[in-house]
């Protein structure tokens, strides 16, 4: 059973374009974020949400636009697409509560996002 | 603010041991985590340290002193499939639920 599932893998689209990933989590978890990491693979916190609600937008640009219509999706869409998009977007999540169970984020397994 | 620093490299030798480091500046403090990620793949828990010590699982073992902001992954018996990047990730305390990564280490075995 896929924990947290994101789709598409793989997205090649042109400059100007507007795109969605989609992410769901079957692990019954409040929080849901959104990470990309560039090609240094540095990993970058985008979003948080918890149960709905956004927790964390980090300077993300206004093209980016997170949704979430339940605590067990969060989508990412992306307008106007540029070239510095390329990138590999992460969904994940993780549990409310203590210790290793609140720092313990399952990820999905990547959207390569590639921008020509 | 929150930072992390850890090696970019490091290489070694199937069978043998080797350490990764990272030492962090924070506002506050929850914890270290550790993470795997190999290549194409997506990053994968591997152990929290939330009090100092040496916590060990398996192979793997991290280690944790809060009074040197300053924890290790340490990778026993090396095997070729440990190949991968290793990253710590400690939660930021200003913004409870931003979970914030290190540059990561790419860890190469030679046979």
């Amino acid at each position: 059973d896929t924990a947290v599932s994101q789709t598409p893998k793989y997205l090649v689209t042109q400059m100007g374009n507007d795109k969605s990933i989609k992410c769901e989590q079957n692990l019954g978890h409040d929080t849901m974020y959104w990470y990309k990491q560039d090609s240094k693979k540095f990993l970058k916190i985008m979003f948080s949400y918890n149960n709905k609600e956004l927790i964390i937008n980090e300077t993300v640009p206004n093209r980016f636009s997170p949704k979430s219509p339940d605590k067990a999706h969060l989508n990412l869409h992306i307008n106007s697409l540029e070239l510095g998009d390329s990138a590999v977007y992460f969904c994940a999540s993780s549990q409310d509560g203590q210790g290793a169970r609140r720092n313990t984020i399952y990820f999905g397994e990547g959207s390569w996002l590639t921008v020509v | 603010g929150q930072s992390l620093e850890q090696p970019s490299e490091v290489t070694a030798v199937e069978g043998a041991i080797v350490q990764i480091n990272c030492t962090y500046q924070t506002s506050g403090f929850y914890g270290l985590s550790w993470y795997q990620q190999h290549d194409g793949g997506a990053p994968t828990f591997l152990s929290y340290n939330a009090l100092d010590g040496l916590e060990e699982t398996g192979r793997f073992s991290s280690f944790l002193s809060r009074s040197d902001s300053y924890g290790y992954l340490l990778l026993q018996e090396l095997q070729m499939k440990d190949s991968a990047s290793y990253f710590c990730a400690v939660r930021d305390r200003s913004s409870a639920s931003k979970i914030i990564f290190g540059s990561g280490t790419r860890l190469s075995i030679r046979p």
